[in-house]
Order: structure tokens, then C-alpha cells, then sequence
């Protein structure tokens, strides 16, 4: 599975969209995107995911750059529940195990 | 899609003594998860069962780590002999009937290893 790089804190206002990066440079053309958060120790918690096309849900958009190697979570109006730590997670969509990084801890302030 | 619970939610013990964590229920799935993840630190993978077969296993899943099935609904974790550097929290997951990465967390057990 492709390797990712996130930045590892951003903060976002209450109410402000977030953006949040993530870079999957060795993504391969059968790798989907998965995004999920943790919430302080609680288990994690899927998101979206998306192959290539641009994805929407009720908890956020997921938007992937036409070579795939980025992609950009948005929480469209961030508020104080969303503070979490955030994981963008590259994997073949079978049964497979998920591999977490470090994530992107986002603090959204009021 | 499946809703996944854990017991105990917190397990307290002795180095070398066996702990059992149970993910109970869940109902008709044929695959699942642990995971484990020490304080502080990224969430890890410790093994997948399938149709009561190891699927998958991660280094950190040694001779002293098991995983059962053992009335056809509940799933457990065993550890045989802990030690300290088994304090975590172990999260069990299960995947939405659609299968791939759409995994559904529990909500964990605190094992600390006095």
C-alpha cells in the first residue's frame, strides 16, 4: 500500500471550512483514498473515500487531484466536534488490514 | 452496517497474567479486525480473522497473542502471558457489507499492565 504524508496540526475556526492535505505520491492506479478521525482514544471512525472521481457525503468532500498523488479532505463548516486527529490512508479496495500514520490533528477553535 | 461493541472497557492487571478482550456481537460477519494502540502513539494493526482463520497477522502479533471465535458471534483477543509494554487500547473492527476499507471501530478496551 502507498506510503502518505500529512501535516501533523492545523487549526481551523468554528463554523470555516477545513482543508486538509494529503500527499500520496506512490499511489498506484488500483489504490483507493480512505479518510478516517479519531476522536480522542475513541475508535476510529470512517469518512469517505474516493478512487478518483470527487466524492460527497454527509460528513465531508473528498477531493483527489488528476494524477492521484493528492488529495484534500474538506470539512465544509468545521465545527468543535470535529477537532480529531485525521488519517488519509491509501489501500486496495479488498479486506484488508489499514494502515495508520501519524494523522493530522485538527483543533477547531471558537 | 454492523455495530461493534467491546468488553470490558477498561481491564486492569498484573505482567504475566492472561487477559481475554471480547468484541461482542457481531452478527453474521465472517471477518475481523484488532488493532491496537499505545498511549500517545498511531493506531496499529494486529491481525485479521476470517471464517475462523488467521487472515493476516502484524509482527506485533506474537505466540503470546491469540484470536478466537469461540460461540459463532463473539470474537476475542487473548493474551497469554501480558507485559507491560501490552498497555494499550485494542480496538476490534468490522467491515461494512461492502467490504474494502470500510472498517467499523469499537469502541475499545483500556489494558493496563501493572
Amino acid at each position: 500500500d502507498a506510503k502518505t504524508t500529512q501535516p501533523p496540526s492545523m487549526d481551523c475556526a468554528e463554523g470555516r471550512a477545513a482543508n486538509l492535505p494529503c500527499n500520496h505520491s506512490t499511489i498506484s492506479g488500483n489504490e483507493y483514498v480512505y479518510w478516517y478521525r479519531q476522536i480522542h482514544s475513541q475508535g476510529p471512525q470512517y469518512i469517505i473515500h474516493g478512487l478518483k472521481n470527487n466524492e460527497t457525503n454527509e460528513m465531508a468532500s473528498l477531493i483527489i487531484t488528476e494524477d492521484r498523488k493528492s488529495s484534500t479532505l474538506i470539512l465544509p463548516h468545521a465545527t468543535l466536534r470535529d477537532t480529531a486527529v485525521y488519517y488519509c490512508i491509501v489501500l486496495l479496495d479488498s479486506w484488508g488490514k489499514l494502515q495508520f500514520g501519524a494523522g493530522t490533528q485538527v483543533v477547531v477553535t471558537p | 452496517e454492523p455495530e461493534v461493541t467491546q468488553t470490558p472497557s477498561h481491564q486492569v492487571t498484573q505482567m504475566g497474567q492472561e487477559v481475554i478482550l471480547r468484541c461482542v456481537p457481531i452478527s453474521n460477519h465472517l471477518y475481523f479486525y484488532w488493532y491496537r494502540q499505545i498511549l500517545g502513539q498511531k493506531v496499529e494493526f494486529l491481525v485479521s480473522f476470517y471464517n475462523n482463520e488467521i487472515s493476516e497477522k502484524s509482527e506485533i502479533f506474537d505466540d503470546q497473542f491469540s484470536v478466537e471465535r469461540p460461540d459463532g458471534s463473539n470474537f476475542t483477543l487473548k493474551i497469554r502471558s501480558t507485559k507491560l509494554e501490552d498497555s494499550a487500547m485494542y480496538f476490534c473492527a468490522a467491515p461494512g457489507l461492502a467490504g474494502g476499507g470500510r472498517q467499523y471501530f469499537g469502541p475499545g478496551t483500556r489494558l493496563t499492565v501493572l
